[in-house]
């Protein structure tokens, strides 16, 4: 069964706005990794948090995972037209299989 | 370096006929992956390969066999399709030393009539 949820199903948001997703997993995780898909495309890893770590930076994104609550979200400040994806969450258990939600579709209006 | 490659990039079927899906990656990964993704469900864990000459079943590997004959491919085959097998297939790989990440191909669109 999968193990990430993600909140809310899409999104739609004008450019330069920030947008915020969330993700809610069951078991103990290893790590999380969030990825993008772009319309028709394979799946872009953007970020991984260890299960030891609370925030992380990687250019306009931000990360932030709470294991007490089993949930993370991610950020991506002053989109832009290319941001317009699905963003999945996954989850490591440590058996070197991931786990993926259902993802968040971002539409990012010009 | 090309990655992870997917052959074919789309197909046909009619219920019953069978084929084979080819990913190839050029990264000496050790692990490799089938998933399936369909509409409003992400990704799937159809089968995996921990190396050469291995394979395990994953979330949904009912009417699927695969083979790694060798460690650069990793073969995903429907013996006899059905229409819930119309999906988009994505294989992925993972290296040791590659962190933690999953490499994805571009993958296939696959419809079942």
């Amino acid at each position: 069964s999968q193990q990430g949820e993600e909140d809310p199903q899409a999104l739609s948001i004008q450019e330069g706005e920030n947008a915020t997703m969330n993700c809610s997993y069951k078991t103990s995780i290893n790590n999380l990794q969030w990825y993008r898909q772009n319309s028709g495309r394979g799946l872009v890893h953007l970020i991984l948090i260890r299960s030891n770590e609370r925030e992380k930076h990687s250019g306009r994104l931000r990360v932030t995972l709470d294991t007490s609550k089993k949930s993370s979200s991610l950020l991506i400040t002053a989109s832009r037209a290319a941001d317009t994806a699905s963003y999945f969450c996954a989850t490591d258990p440590n058996d070197y299989k991931l786990s993926f939600g259902a993802g968040t579709t971002v539409t990012v209006r010009a | 370096n090309a990655g992870v490659t997917q052959t074919p990039k789309f197909r046909v079927l009619k219920t019953g006929q069978s084929m084979t899906l080819l990913c190839a990656q050029d990264m000496n990964h050790e692990y490799m992956y089938w998933y399936r993704q369909d509409p409003g469900m992400g990704l799937r864990l159809i089968h995996y390969s921990v190396g050469e000459g291995t394979t395990a079943k994953g979330e949904v590997p009912d009417g699927y066999n695969v083979s790694r004959l060798k460690k650069q491919n990793f073969l995903l085959g429907l013996e006899s399709a059905a229409p819930s097998q119309t999906s988009v297939y994505f294989c992925a790989s993972w290296g040791l030393v590659s962190g933690d990440e999953q490499f994805f191909g571009p993958g296939t669109r696959l419809t079942v009539l």
